[in-house]
C-alpha cells in the first residue's frame, strides 16, 4: 500500500501571490490534517478535513483554505503570501477509528516565499 | 489550552551512551502522548504512544512512560547509535480529536 505522499516537493513563490499544495492520503484513510513546521519549530496544527467537510481549524488566518476531494485526497490553498509562509507543510492522513488512530505524515512540501 | 514543552537541544552523545530527552505537557483530561521522529529531508515518523496513564510506549529501543501525576513522557534509550541521530519531537492528542500539538522538537546527534 503506498503511503501519505505530497506534491509538490520543493517551490517557491514571490510575496503576494498564491500557492496549491497537494496530498494523496493513505488507502483507507478518511482524516486529512495540514500542518505547517517554521525551520527550527515543531509542526503547527493548520486544519483537518474529514469526508470532504472541515473538521476543525488551528490559530492561521483564513487566507489559508482546503479542499478534501470524494478520494480523500487533499489541497492546502495559500493566497497573498507573506514572507512568514515559508515552511515544511506537513500533511498527515490518518484511518476511520479511536482517537488511538495513528496519524501517518507524508515527506512535505517545503515552501519559500521571497 | 494543550501545549507541550520540550527540552532544550541541541543533544550531542557518544555512541553508546544513556538518552533521556524531557518531555511535559499541559491539557485537560486524559490526552493521547506520542514520540515522532524526524530525520533530514523527511517528514514524521511515529517512534512511539501511549494513550493512557501509567502505558508504556516501547519501539526500536526507546520507551517512554506516561506519568500522569508529573504530566510528563520523557524519551529514553539505553544505548543511542549513530543512526538514531535525527530530530525528535514530543506530541498530544485530546479526545477524539485528531490535531496533535507538537513541542519544538530536540535535535539529537549521536557520534561514532
Amino acid at each position: 500500500e503506498t503511503g501519505v505522499t505530497q506534491s509538490p516537493t520543493h517551490l517557491i513563490k514571490t510575496r503576494g501571490q498564491q500557492v496549491t499544495l497537494r496530498c494523496s492520503s493513505q488507502s483507507g484513510h478518511n482524516t486529512v490534517s495540514w500542518y505547517q513546521q517554521a525551520l527550527g519549530q515543531g509542526p503547527q496544527f493548520i486544519f483537518q478535513y474529514y469526508r470532504e467537510e472541515e473538521n476543525g481549524r488551528g490559530n492561521f488566518p483564513p487566507r489559508f483554505s482546503g479542499l478534501q476531494f470524494p478520494n480523500y485526497s487533499s489541497e492546502l490553498n495559500v493566497n497573498a503570501l507573506e514572507l512568514d509562509d515559508s515552511a515544511l507543510y506537513l500533511c498527515a492522513s490518518s484511518p476511520p477509528g479511536t482517537d488511538n488512530t495513528e496519524a501517518f505524515f507524508g515527506q512535505g512540501t517545503r515552501l519559500t516565499v521571497v | 489550552g494543550n501545549s507541550v514543552t520540550q527540552m532544550e537541544g541541541p543533544v550531542t552523545l557518544s555512541e553508546e551512551a544513556f538518552l533521556t530527552i524531557n518531555c511535559t505537557y499541559t491539557a485537560t483530561g486524559y490526552p493521547s502522548l506520542f514520540w515522532y521522529v524526524q530525520y533530514p529531508g523527511e517528514g514524521l515518523q511515529l517512534l512511539l504512544k501511549a494513550t493512557k496513564a501509567d502505558d508504556k510506549g516501547s519501539n526500536k529501543g526507546f520507551e517512554a512512560t506516561y506519568r500522569k501525576e508529573t504530566t510528563s513522557f520523557h524519551l529514553e534509550k539505553g544505548s543511542v547509535q549513530v543512526s538514531d541521530s535525527a530530530v525528535y519531537f514530543c506530541a498530544l492528542r485530546r479526545g477524539s480529536a485528531r490535531q496533535l500539538t507538537f513541542g519544538s522538537g530536540t535535535q539529537l546527534t549521536v557520534l561514532p
